[in-house]
């Protein structure tokens, strides 16, 4: 099946710097690349939408000069936590899929923001 | 506005018993209903797909069922092990490109030995 992975698995970062987490989709193309949060005990949350080569989609409530996305080929897109906060802990997960397919989940990244 | 509402929060079974859980919404159009199995700590890994003009899929001791008259879609694990315990999630999308992409609130099953 298709496998998408997500570094670093877990960060510890000190209040104000800058975190970057890439995500891979290893076995297919992408044409479409999501980032997610979750917060403990809670679903999953929708934070941004990329497609290859152009713009993220952001969706309501997601500051786009706080949470950075590069979609910069169609194996590989990026979020960059920028000046990051206590509040910005979290649990955050990557998905990548091709038209009409499933989308395929990275194993996530835990940030915890000192 | 768009509503997914899973059967229950928590759902506790007996193991060798099937397990079936509930996903139906309100306000949305699929074309494509997929169920992910997510462990705590883990990114959610994709289970099924089942389209619109499908009835049932199977894969393995899965079974996923999409009425799209009566907006709902039944999960079925056959033959529960306690290596099933974990949440499951159904989503809906209904393009071609994951915009309308939902999750449900997810369903935490527990298989007790």
């Amino acid at each position: 099946g298709a496998v998408v992975s997500q570094h670093p698995s877990r960060v510890i970062c000190k209040s104000g710097t800058s975190v970057k987490i890439e995500c891979r989709s290893l076995d297919f193309q992408a044409t479409t690349m999501f980032w997610y949060r979750q917060f403990p005990k809670q679903s999953l949350m929708l934070m941004a939408t990329s497609n290859e080569g152009s713009k993220a989609t952001y969706e309501q409530g997601v500051e786009k000069d706080k949470f950075l996305i590069n979609h910069a080929s169609l194996t590989l897109s990026t979020l960059t936590v920028t000046s990051a906060h206590p509040e910005d802990s979290s649990f955050y997960i990557c998905s990548a899929r091709q038209p009409t397919e499933a989308q395929y989940f990275g194993p996530g990244t835990r940030l915890l923001v000192l | 506005s768009q509503k997914i509402e899973q059967n229950s929060e928590a759902l506790n079974i007996q193991e060798g018993k099937t397990a079936t859980l509930t996903c139906n919404y309100t306000n949305y159009s699929p074309a494509y209903l997929q169920w992910y199995r997510q462990d705590p700590g883990r990114g959610p890994v994709f289970l099924l797909l089942i389209r619109e003009n499908e009835k049932e899929k199977r894969k393995e001791r899965l079974k996923v069922t999409f009425d799209t008259t009566l907006k709902q879609s039944l999960f079925h694990i056959t033959a529960s092990q306690p290596a099933d315990s974990a949440t499951y999630l159904c989503a809906l999308d209904s393009d071609n490109y994951g915009q309308n992409f939902v999750f449900g609130p997810g369903t935490r099953l527990s298989v007790l030995p």
